[in-house]
């Protein structure tokens, strides 16, 4: 069955980075996009981002530009999405998400991993 | 960016009723291609979301017949009947018009 499954949770330091990974199985990987959503304590979902597997291109979200970068290793069906200069405010559940880019939508999400940045 | 406005924020239900929450966008999503760039996300409770309805009101594979997803341009419904237990949690709407993609705010739904 399709299966996304992410890495455990991270404590970081402000200013520090993160990379959170996202293993695709269950289906070809380089036929759909990853997308990367995330929900902040007691907040609602804010798209990220996506990564089209097959050509690497990617389209990130405004607010993230330069501090965020996604990629996909092909070899391994695996994701990644690196996030640089924590702050507090990156304190956040960070889920991956199968994308299909025929319609602009995730259909299977991975179950989450917990990003705390905190001194 | 596209603005999504869910109502209401709460509902509460008694199971076997019915539930409709809103969703309405800042511009159409309607496409020329004739598909409205809508789709529904249930967040069960301590989950990750998970995929209901996909252009507006095409079911995901799995999804029971009891969601229905309705609506065009920038006016959106997602009805549930005869609401179960396991349908607790929070309903999302999401445009995927254009990027940035974007979320409504979410609507709880809990039990009576």
């Amino acid at each position: 069955q399709v299966q996304l499954v992410q890495s455990g949770a991270e404590v970081k330091k402000p200013g520090a980075s993160v990379k959170v990974s996202c293993k695709a199985s269950g289906y070809t990987f380089t036929s759909y996009g990853i997308s990367w959503v995330r929900e902040a304590p007691g907040q609602g979902l804010e798209w990220m981002g996506w990564i089209n597997a097959y050509n690497g291109n990617t389209d990130y979200a405004q607010n993230l530009q330069g501090r965020v970068t996604m990629t996909t290793d092909t070899s391994t069906t695996t994701a990644y999405m690196e996030l640089r200069s924590l702050t507090s405010d990156d304190t956040a559940v960070y889920y991956c998400a199968r994308f299909r880019v025929w319609g602009y939508y995730m259909d299977v999400w991975g179950k989450g991993t917990t990003v705390t940045v905190s001194s | 960016d596209i603005v999504m406005t869910q109502s209401p924020l709460s509902l509460p239900v008694t199971p076997g009723e019915s539930a409709s929450i809103s969703c309405r966008s800042s511009q159409s999503l309607l496409y020329s291609n004739g598909y409205n760039y809508l789709h529904w996300y249930l967040q069960k409770p301590g989950q990750s979301p998970q995929f209901l309805i996909y252009l507006g009101s095409n079911r995901a594979s799995g999804v029971p017949d009891r969601f229905s997803g309705s609506g065009s341009g920038t006016d959106f419904t997602l009805k549930i009947s005869r609401v179960e237990a396991e349908d607790v949690g929070t309903y999302y709407c999401m445009q995927g018009l254009q990027t940035p993609l974007t979320f409504g705010g979410g609507t709880k739904v809990e039990i009576k």
